[in-house]
């Protein structure tokens, strides 16, 4: 159980374009779902805190007009890179908690990442 | 910023030792979880600890919430070629699951 699916793996894109990334818990229903971004030999840095239905939280220095989030259902959440640039390759991974009480409603589990290159 | 702190940074290891890592927080938090990422992976849950002096065991891994709630540690037994890998600690909070640095595992066959 337990299983985020993140798609796609890899995407090379021109500088300038928009791609989109999407998370889905696949066997629960996820009411925050959270993006990352990991460059080469450090820690997974966090972007965004979305919740279901509502605005997604960024952290401080990640633009939200160019990073856009959307949680529009339980189980699925997308990252848009809009107007990518070289400096935004990256490894994107997100992650999902499960909703519903006790203990387990704080462990966050994670898709296997995104590879961006933008060229 | 990042809050958690871990160490060793990087570790080298013969295969069949006993491998010990640390995470110290400067503030307390109620969950401490413990991740490995594997290259070009995304981080997959070990150990969730959620109760101050706790201390879980999975297979060959052992993770330990510190009695102040401001640290933990793992602790991997008779290491082997998969553990390769770099192990995160992270605290999670209502709001936020926020990562440390992380420590690099390499085990020497």
């Amino acid at each position: 159980g337990a299983v985020v699916s993140q798609h796609p793996s890899w995407v090379i894109c021109k500088s300038g374009t928009s791609v989109k990334i999407e998370c889905r818990s696949l066997d629960f229903q996820a009411t925050t779902m959270f993006w990352y971004r990991q460059f080469p030999k450090q820690s997974l840095m966090l972007m965004a805190t979305s919740n279901e239905g509502s605005k997604a939280t960024y952290e401080q220095g990640v633009e939200k007009d160019k990073f856009l989030i959307n949680h529009a259902s339980l189980t699925l959440s997308t990252l848009t890179v809009t107007s990518a640039h070289p400096e935004d390759s990256s490894f994107y991974i997100c992650s999902a908690r499960q909703r519903g009480g006790g203990a387990m409603n704080t462990e966050a589990f994670f898709g296997q990442g995104t590879r961006l290159t933008v060229v | 910023g990042q809050q958690l702190n871990q160490s060793p940074q990087s570790m080298f290891i013969q295969e069949g030792e006993d491998v010990s890592m640390n995470c110290t927080s400067s503030s307390i938090f109620n969950t401490w979880l413990w991740y490995k990422q594997d290259p070009g992976e995304g981080p997959v849950l070990l150990i969730a600890l959620y109760k101050a002096g706790e201390l879980t065991s999975n297979g060959r891994l052992t993770a330990q919430f510190g009695i102040t709630r401001k640290d933990s540690f793992l602790n991997i037994s008779a290491s082997i070629p998969s553990d390769v890998g770099i192990y995160f600690c992270a605290r999670s909070s209502y709001d936020k699951v926020i990562f440390g640095p992380g420590t690099s595992l390499s085990v020497i066959p």
